[in-house]
């Protein structure tokens, strides 16, 4: 069974530093890797989709890296702003379904 | 494409009535999944459906929960005899098999138990 671990749970940081947040798998046969945001109550919302084959994807501020062969990905966001508060869920595609971890619950402070 | 649509939104009961949710999912994409998530955890896989074909049920999906896909298009999924255990937010997401595998879910619908 594949499991999913988000390093920090919890973080705050202040407005403009970046944001370093870890996710771990287990298995590293995976089909692909997703990092979604989501806000209190609300839903998830896609960030970015790391194919197996890939090392790292962007979109914006955000970029995240892949290596499968030690089960990690890393969700980098650069100069943070108070409207990036949200938890960030990584996702693990494998065996026709997504397993997730519980998340990072970032704070970026005023 | 307004995306993936759930509802209702938010359901308050009271324990041994039975719920229906509702999703709609992005049109044109043939995999729809119902997903479970607790406060302060990450979402749990329910079951998910190929077109009208439910392929796979968790050992979360106990006798009390069905889920439906006719013509595969919408998705309901059914809690009968609730209890408070059940209380929790259902997420649906979809996605197009033949694509390159993003899963976009929907606001989901959270179940409150009384």
């Amino acid at each position: 069974k594949q499991e999913v671990t988000q390093i920090p749970a919890a973080l705050s940081v202040p407005e403009g530093e970046n944001l370093v947040l870890n996710c771990s798998f287990t298995d590293s046969a995976i089909y692909n890797l997703q990092w979604f945001r989501q806000d209190p109550g609300k839903g998830l919302t896609s960030l970015l989709l790391i194919q197996s084959s890939q090392r790292e994807q962007t979109s914006g501020r955000l970029n995240a890296s892949l290596d499968k062969s030690s089960g990690r990905s890393t969700l980098y966001i650069a100069a943070s702003q108070p409207g990036d508060s949200a938890t960030y869920l990584c996702a693990v595609a494998g065996n026709n379904r997504l397993a997730f971890g519980k998340g990072n619950q970032v704070v970026v402070i005023p | 494409d307004t995306g993936v649509s759930q509802n209702p939104r938010h359901k308050i009961t009271k324990r041994g009535q039975n719920v229906t949710f509702r999703c709609d999912p992005i049109s044109e994409h043939n995999r729809l999944y119902w997903y479970r998530q607790t406060l302060g955890q990450g979402p749990e896989f329910l079951t998910y459906f190929q077109n009208e074909a439910q392929l796979e049920k968790s050992r979360l999906l106990s006798d009390r929960f069905s889920a439906e896909r006719p013509k595969g298009s919408f998705s309901t999924l059914e809690i009968q005899r609730t209890e408070q255990g059940d209380s929790a937010m259902y997420l649906c997401a979809s996605t197009f098999v033949q694509g390159n595998g993003e899963l976009f879910f929907g606001e989901g619908s959270r179940l409150t138990v009384l």
